[in-house]
């Protein structure tokens, strides 16, 4: 039973252009929500988060919308990079103020072509 | 500030031999984690740490034990290696409780992995 779905396992899109990831929970109970990023050989580094307070946040090139109605939310990279080539990983943590688990999905990859 | 680290980077090991994934932060986080990331699998939750001498169980804890006598150091052992347990393992530490003035922020930090092969 898959709690953080994100059902597109890759997207390529041309420098420059908007990058869409997208990301579906079941659990109402998730109240924080962050993206990470990881390279090849690498460790996830974390991107960005949104808390269940909000509905977009912004920081530079990188946009999260939540959408709790649809408990979907979407990351948006504007424009993409070839350096944003990575792969994605969507997570979902329960009620921040005590112990946290993090859920993640299973990760889109994304390839940006100059 | 080393962050998250992780020994050995690589490893190969025979079904049923035994060994032991270090992971170490020396960020003060009281909460660690171990994860594997298989292909097409996502990161997956073995076990995790809220504090020295507390752990418990994540998603997917057989054939794997841990213990957390310090704050730093949050060692995962396999005791009877499987093919199954072949996969990428990366050590995560965290801020917890995570607070109000910390939201959007980093707090979870990863260490750079540890690559297993089980034959």
């Amino acid at each position: 039973d898959q709690q953080v779905k994100q059902n597109s396992p890759s997207l390529s899109v041309q420098e420059g252009r908007i990058s869409i990831l997208n990301c579906d929970y079941t659990n109402s109970m998730f109240d924080y929500f962050l993206w990470y990023k990881k390279y090849p050989a690498e460790g996830p580094t974390f991107l960005i988060s949104i808390s269940s307070i909000k509905d977009k946040n912004e920081d530079g090139r990188f946009t999260v919308f939540l959408n709790k109605s649809a408990k979907h939310l979407s990351l948006h990279i504007v424009p993409s990079q070839p350096g944003d080539s990575a792969v994605y990983f969507c997570a979902a943590s329960a009620h921040w103020g005590g112990s946290e688990k993090l859920v993640f999905g299973k990760g889109t990859k994304l390839t940006v072509n100059p | 500030n080393a962050g998250v680290t992780q020994t050995p980077k690589f490893q190969v090991l025979k079904t049923g031999q035994s060994m032991t994934l270090q992971c170490a932060q020396d960020m003060n986080h009281e909460y660690m984690s171990w994860y594997r990331q298989d292909p097409g699998m996502g990161l997956r939750l073995i076990h995790y740490s809220v504090g020295a001498g507390i752990t418990d169980q994540g998603e997917v804890p057989n054939g794997y034990n841990v213990s957390r006598s310090t704050t730093e150091d949050f060692p995962l052992r396999l005791l009877s290696a499987a093919p199954s347990q072949t996969s990428v393992y990366f050590c995560a530490s965290s801020i917890i409780p995570l607070r109000e003035d910390l939201l959007g922020q980093e707090t979870q930090y990863f260490g750079p992995g540890t690559r297993l092969l089980v034959l």
